[in-house]
């Protein structure tokens, strides 16, 4: 079976534009959560989805938006990006919304300069 | 504020040594906890912890929970260079149930 897959896998944008991040998840998961990773640190919760609707919210300005399908695929939006935005994008799946064990995808690495 | 902390920061130890790795938290609502290796960028899951006092164990590694003084091991006997890479500890919990990351401890394995 097919991982978390995410695209895409690199993108650099400059300063004030806007990016979207796609994420699908596990066949069979209904949950997406985001997280955002700086160099050195670990993963920062964003949003978690479950059942096109969030469930969660880290702190993280309104600039950052996402939304979850039907199939259960997710996409994060980042307006007004910053150069502190630059990171690696991560998506996990999970079963459901309860449920514990994330998995992670391989990530997008975003550059803003 | 919910925290989870990890030490060392980075370690560097030979093929063959066995090392401990810490992880030590303040989350409120705790649920469980999980360890994740990570390369070169999708953390991969190693282990998810519930209970206090029950060893998980896979090949050379494994991972224990103290409930009690808030914190995990996780230990890797017979290091492999495969094993370089950064650990991450995280534990599911706080006010919104969520996974809160401690920064990763970067191990290397020379040869």
């Amino acid at each position: 079976d097919a991982g978390v897959t995410q695209s895409p896998t690199h993108l650099i944008k400059t300063r004030g534009q806007h990016v979207t991040l796609r994420c699908s998840p596990i066949s069979g998961h209904k949950s997406v959560s985001w997280y955002q990773q700086v160099l050195g640190q670990g993963p920062q919760f964003i949003f978690q989805y479950y059942e096109k609707e969030e469930r969660g919210r880290g702190n993280f300005p309104d600039r950052f938006s996402a939304r979850q399908f039907p199939n259960y695929s997710s996409e994060l939006n980042v307006n007004a990006l910053l150069l502190g935005d630059s990171a690696l994008y991560l998506c996990a799946s999970s079963l459901e919304r309860g449920t514990d064990t994330q998995y992670f995808g391989p990530g997008t690495r975003l550059t803003v300069l | 504020e919910d925290k989870v902390v990890q030490s060392p920061l980075s370690l560097v130890v030979h093929e063959g040594d066995t090392v401990t790795l810490n992880c030590s938290y303040e989350v409120t609502n705790f649920r469980s906890l999980l360890w994740y290796k990570q390369e070169k960028k999708a953390p991969t899951f190693l282990f998810m912890l519930t209970s206090s006092g029950i060893e998980k164990k896979s090949g050379r590694l494994s991972s224990i929970l103290d409930k009690k003084e808030l914190f995990s091991i996780l230990n890797i006997t017979a290091t492999q260079t495969g094993d370089s890479a950064v650990y991450l500890c995280a534990v599911y919990g706080g006010a919104t149930n969520k996974l809160i990351f401690g920064t990763g401890t970067l191990l290397a394995v020379q040869p």
